[in-house]
């Protein structure tokens, strides 16, 4: 299993573009990365999937070297509503699906 | 509708009694989970299960029963709530890929969490 390390927590403020990586110095050939948020008494919920290289969506952007032993988020100008735990999640297809959260990172955006 | 419900939302018992979660999902997603999460704690994996009758332990089982007897459902019991297990609990699904594992999309959906107090 993938283990996953993140900073404990960041600050930014508005308008910033935020950047959160995770290491997963571990992490098996057919893993993918995914990255999820987590708001006060809410479940996480998705935000972006990759494998290798740079996938970007509507909210992030996900960047991934070639060893794939790291991953960071990238959050362009965050608002104070971007104020969340991020958790990257490593696994799904390497023969287990036992899904374990690292620590996540407490992102605090200040106006 | 559609999705992934928990009950109850919120539960307050006392020790030594049994609690049981509930986790019901209507996508029929093969691959079911619980998670607790701790006030200012990350998520910690309790159980899993992959389908109907088949489940497995996760990061933190002991004091914790559960069962699947139906792909939707996926309860939870604590058989003797003790103190240290008050805590948010989620249930979260996903579905089965190709090969009989996750889909590679990995989205596990989640649901709303059950906050139990144990007094």
């Amino acid at each position: 299993l993938a283990k996953t390390t993140q900073p404990i927590s960041m600050d930014s403020y508005e308008g910033q573009e935020v950047n959160i990586t995770c290491s997963h110095n571990n992490i098996a050939t057919n893993d993918y990365i995914t990255w999820y948020q987590q708001f006060p008494s809410q479940g996480p919920r998705f935000i972006i999937q990759g494998y290798k290289t740079k996938v970007t969506n509507e909210v992030a952007s996900l960047f991934i070297p070639a060893d794939r032993k790291s991953s960071t988020l990238s959050l362009p100008r965050v608002s104070l509503s971007d104020t969340a735990v991020y958790y990257c999640l490593v696994g799904g297809t390497s023969g287990t699906y036992k899904y374990i959260f690292g620590t996540g990172t407490r992102l605090k955006v200040l106006a | 509708d559609a999705g992934i419900t928990q009950s109850p939302r919120y539960k307050i018992t006392e020790t030594g009694r049994q609690v049981t979660l509930m986790c019901h999902q209507t996508w029929s997603h093969s691959y079911m989970f619980w998670y607790r999460q701790d006030l200012g704690h990350g998520l910690r994996l309790i159980y899993y299960s992959a389908a109907a009758d088949i489940t497995d332990k996760g990061e933190v089982p002991d004091g914790y029963v559960v069962s699947r007897s139906k792909t939707e459902n996926f309860p939870l019991t604590l058989e003797s709530a003790t103190r240290s297990q008050t805590s948010v609990y989620f249930c979260a699904s996903i579905n089965r890929g190709t090969g009989g594992r996750p889909t590679n999309t990995g989205e596990l959906f989640f649901g709303e969490g059950s906050r139990l107090t144990v007094l």
